[in-house]
């Protein structure tokens, strides 16, 4: 399977500011989607980050909030702007892999507390 | 609207016993189903999926799953519990059309295994 390596693994950031994760993966993958979960809760995917175009953003969620980069095959960044307490969760990357992409695999999240 | 629901948010079973974590779901059309498992400070991991074939699907670490198309569930199982099992466990459903990656999660079942 595909090793996905998230960075920062956490971070503590002030309110008002913004944060970007970095999402990279060992091996080029068509699909990668980021996700978000809320503490204590499930996840919820934010958007589909497309190569060589823009990303595609899910219901409540939306560009200006979560602009997203996906300038290769296997990296994509996520950015959290104008954070707000309502923003710490645990940020995830996902990429598509075994027998016709059939399986999604995770990285270890990024795990962000704003105060 | 496609979704899963896992009725209960936590299971507890003894080390040696068999465990059940329920999942039912509500889709159109076939269903494409997963679990996977969280444990602490780490990212999901992918446990086993139902796409098509044998209802009875087997996955890592000896878990297996039922699909059940008449009842809409499908149950996560283990036949002998480990205390190695204790973790957060999700069951996803992949949305019609959108790619096996795509996943809509339950809210996520905590099992605890005691010794």
């Amino acid at each position: 399977s595909a090793v996905i390596s998230q960075k920062p693994s956490r971070d503590i950031c002030q309110r008002g500011t913004s944060l970007t994760i970095q999402c990279q993966v060992d091996s080029q993958v068509t699909m990668m989607f980021w996700y978000r979960q809320q503490p204590g809760q499930s996840l919820t995917l934010i958007a589909t980050a497309n190569q060589g175009s823009e990303a595609t953003y899910e219901s409540g969620f939306v560009i200006d909030k979560f602009p997203i980069s996906r300038p290769n095959l296997t990296f994509s960044t996520l950015t959290v702007s104008n954070m707000s307490p309502e923003d710490s969760s645990i940020y995830l990357c996902s990429v598509g892999q075994g027998p016709r992409n059939t399986e999604a695999f995770f990285g270890q999240g990024t795990r962000l507390t704003v105060v | 609207a496609q979704s899963v629901a896992q009725p209960e948010d936590q299971v507890n079973v003894a080390e040696g016993n068999p465990l059940t974590v329920k999942c039912t779901y509500s889709v159109s059309g076939n269903p494409y189903l997963f679990w996977y498992v969280q444990y602490p400070n780490r990212g999901l991991q992918f446990l086993l999926k139902y796409i098509t074939g044998d209802n009875l699907v087997k996955g890592s670490y000896g878990f297996e799953a039922e699909f059940n198309k008449s009842q809409t569930s499908f149950h996560l199982k283990k036949p002998s519990a480990l205390v190695s099992d204790s973790a957060l466990y999700f069951c996803a459903v992949s949305p019609l059309g959108t790619g096996f990656q795509k996943l809509v999660f339950g809210t996520g079942t905590r099992l605890l295994v005691s010794p």
